[in-house]
């Protein structure tokens, strides 16, 4: 098992810009979310799902949309780059009912 | 609401020297308690956990207690590593069995000196 991948590792984008966080899990969990962490902050719940066509908004959802159309994937879109999204994106994905999260290696974000 | 205050960082620390960092935490109810430990370049990982009162959860060589009356789950190990520099985050789901609602602490990083 591949656990959970995210791609890319690193971006530079300018303000204004958009682009799509990629994530994906392979071994047939149920939930799946999105963080940032910030230095001094923790990670962040940008925005969850408990299963296919199901998402719901975490702490600090603004600016950042989501979708769930297969178990395996859950991406992560930003329609309109800001610099206050510079930031370190983890996802994380976890059984039904269970509750040990499986993070993948993150996504680091920088916004010009 | 609910939150998880960690002690602040960095700690530093010689091989084989004894290691707390502590954690306490506000929350409604009866959260489940969790330490997360992100290696370099890495996810984070699950370290050990507890979903009840005066459980101990433990893990290589770590532990930690659920103590209700004091709101605390303090990590501790007796004799640490050099490869156990990490950054350490406690964190509650204040819903036990569901893993839907993770609420982290600011984290503490970590250096063990040979």
């Amino acid at each position: 098992n591949a656990g959970v991948t995210q791609t890319p590792k690193f971006q530079v984008l300018k303000t204004g810009q958009s682009m799509t966080l990629q994530c994906a899990q392979d071994m047939n969990h149920e939930y799946m979310s999105w963080y940032r962490q910030d230095p001094g902050m923790g990670l962040r719940l940008i925005h969850y799902s408990v299963g296919a066509g199901i998402t719901d908004q975490g702490e600090v959802p603004n600016g950042y949309n989501v979708s769930r159309s297969t178990t395996e994937d859950f991406p992560l879109r930003l329609l309109s780059a800001a610099p206050s999204q510079t930031s370190v994106y983890f996802c994380a994905s976890s059984y039904g009912g269970k509750e040990t999260q499986y993070f993948g290696p993150g996504t680091r974000l920088l916004v010009l | 609401g609910d939150s998880v205050t960690q002690m602040e960082g960095p700690v530093t620390l010689s091989e084989e020297a004894f290691l707390t960092i502590n954690c306490t935490y506000t929350a409604t109810g009866y959260p489940s308690l969790f330490w997360y430990v992100q290696y370099p370049g890495e996810g984070l990982q699950l370290l050990l956990k507890a979903t009840k009162a005066d459980d101990k959860g433990s893990n290589k060589g770590f532990e930690a207690t659920y103590r209700k009356e004091t709101t605390s789950f303090h990590l501790e190990k007796g004799s640490v590593q050099v490869s156990d520099s990490a950054v350490y985050f406690c964190a509650l789901n204040p819903i036990s069995g569901s893993a839907r609602q993770l609420t982290f602490g600011s984290g503490t990083q970590l250096t063990v000196l040979p």
